[in-house]
C-alpha cells in the first residue's frame, strides 16, 4: 500500500536559518504529493503540492521538487521565521480512490527561536 | 464561505457516554472525509464519503464508530460507547476536485 515517511521532530532552529524537512514515499502509479501544515488548535492547511515528476511546488518561501528516481519530496525554506513553527505533514494522494484522498506522514513539528 | 465547520471545538465525556461530533462541508464540494489525529498513530483515515455515500470505511476502528451523511452539508460521526482509547483530535475534510479543506477540529477527551 501506499506510505509517506519523514523525519522525526522537533527540528529546532534558530530565525533566518535553512530549513529542510525530508520526505519519501511509497505508492503504486504516479501519485501527487503535497505538504501541509498544521499551526497551533487549527486544521491542517494546503502549503504546496507537486502532482507530476521534476515538478517544484512553491508557497511563502517554502520549495519541493517531486524527485520521482527517489521517491522523494523533501520541504525547504532559505530563511525561516519564528512564525513559521508548526507541524508540517507530507501526503501522497491516492487516485484511485478520487476526490483527494491522501495518505500522511506522521508530521514533523517545527520550532524556530529568535 | 466560512470553510469546513466542526462541533463542539471541545468535547470531555464519561466513558460509556455517546458522543456525536459534527461537520459542516464547503458548500460545492463533492468529498467529505474523517481523520482522527493522535500523537502515537499520527493521521488517521476513518471514513469518507462521495456526494454523501461511503466509499471507504476500512479505517473505521471498530463497531463502536459510526459515520452517516444525510445530505450534502452535514455529517456526523458517532462513538457509541465511548471509551477512554477514543481521546484524540477528529478532523473532518471536504474536498473538490484536488483541493482538501480541513475543518478545525474537535478535541474529544473521554475520561
Amino acid at each position: 500500500g501506499n506510505s509517506v515517511t519523514q523525519m522525526e521532530g522537533p527540528v529546532t532552529l534558530s530565525e533566518e536559518a535553512f530549513l529542510t524537512i525530508n520526505c519519501t514515499y511509497t505508492a503504486t502509479g504516479y501519485p501527487s504529493l503535497f505538504w501541509y501544515v498544521q499551526y497551533p488548535g487549527e486544521g491542517l492547511q494546503l502549503l504546496l503540492k507537486a502532482t507530476k515528476a521534476d515538478d517544484k511546488g512553491s508557497n511563502k518561501g517554502f520549495e519541493a521538487t517531486y524527485r520521482k528516481e527517489t521517491t522523494s519530496f523533501h520541504l525547504e525554506k532559505g530563511s525561516v521565521q519564528v512564525s513559521d513553527s508548526a507541524v508540517y505533514f507530507c501526503a501522497l494522494s491516492d487516485r484511485t480512490g478520487g476526490g483527494n484522498k491522501l495518505t500522511f506522514g506522521t508530521g514533523t513539528q517545527l520550532k524556530v527561536e529568535l | 464561505d466560512a470553510g469546513v465547520i466542526q462541533s463542539p471545538r471541545h468535547e470531555v465525556t464519561e466513558m460509556g457516554q455517546e458522543v456525536t461530533l459534527r461537520c459542516k462541508p464547503i458548500s460545492g464540494h463533492d468529498y467529505l472525509f474523517w481523520y482522527r489525529q493522535t500523537m502515537m498513530r499520527g493521521l488517521e483515515l476513518l471514513i469518507y464519503f462521495n456526494n454523501n455515500v461511503p466509499i471507504d470505511d476500512s479505517g473505521m476502528p471498530e463497531d463502536r464508530f459510526s459515520a452517516k451523511m444525510p445530505n450534502a452539508s452535514f455529517s456526523t460521526l458517532k462513538i457509541q460507547p465511548s471509551e477512554p482509547r477514543d481521546s484524540a483530535v477528529y478532523f473532518c475534510a471536504s474536498s473538490f476536485r484536488d483541493k482538501l479543506f480541513f475543518g478545525s477540529g474537535t478535541q474529544l477527551s473521554v475520561l
